[in-house]
């Protein structure tokens, strides 16, 4: 069993859809979780970035971290077709050390 | 700012050849970190710098892989004898400092034949 879970999708909306990916986690220890989106043939690019439980909004995007159930979430408002790509969740003991990261969930929003 | 690069983009060599894969990070960051990236195994963590610290080489898959980092900034990941299983999309990450996020180059995609 891998330390992060990602279902891989594809998950398929319509444009303006809330979208709600998950992750779950196995290590406990874990105390900063992560949220990066990657578009086709780039690199992963940090989207939120948080510590322990609770949530963190940034415009549409929403980060929910529940440790109690090893459990994050990223929503997603008003999606639009620009944020279609692969979105990978990853937890570390502590932001300066490696990530581990969930397989990815592919999203697509149509128009 | 300029953010975190990585030269050559693209890589294709012949099974038992050497690579060199050239990562340069944010400048000012103190840490830098290799991930590899493949279809069946995600993303995955190789080794890790920290200002002058011993690096944290405990991802690294076997002994055919090597990473320096000079100066404390450019980083140069080495694959000896490369076999088929090593093709994959190689990510270099920095971050300021140990309790900060991580930000991403764009990647070394290598295809041993």
């Amino acid at each position: 069993q891998k330390e992060v879970e990602q279902d891989p999708g594809p998950l398929s909306v319509p444009e303006g859809a809330i979208v709600s990916l998950n992750c779950t986690y196995s290590n406990s220890a874990f105390q900063y979780f992560m949220w990066y989106r990657q578009y086709s043939r780039k690199g992963p690019e940090l989207l939120m970035y948080t510590y322990s439980s609770g949530n963190k909004e940034d415009g549409r995007f929403t980060a929910q971290v529940d440790k109690s159930s090893k459990y994050i979430s990223l929503f997603i408002r008003d999606s639009q077709p620009s944020d279609s790509a692969t979105y990978l969740c990853a937890g570390t003991y502590n932001a300066g050390n490696m990530l581990t990261f969930g397989g990815g969930t592919r999203l697509m929003v149509k128009p | 700012g300029a953010g975190v690069s990585q030269s050559p983009s693209n890589k294709v060599t012949e099974k038992g050849k050497d690579v060199e894969l050239r990562c340069d990070p944010i400048s000012g960051h103190t840490a830098l970190y290799w991930y590899r990236q493949s279809l069946g195994q995600g993303l995955e963590f190789l080794i890790y710098f920290q200002g002058n610290s011993a690096p944290d080489k405990s991802g690294l898959p076997s002994d055919r892989f090597s990473a320096e980092r000079t100066g404390g900034s450019v980083s140069t990941l080495t694959i000896q004898r490369t076999q088929q299983e090593d093709s994959a999309v190689y990510l270099c990450a920095s971050s300021l400092g140990v309790h900060n996020e991580q930000f991403f180059g764009p990647g070394t995609r290598l295809t041993v034949l």
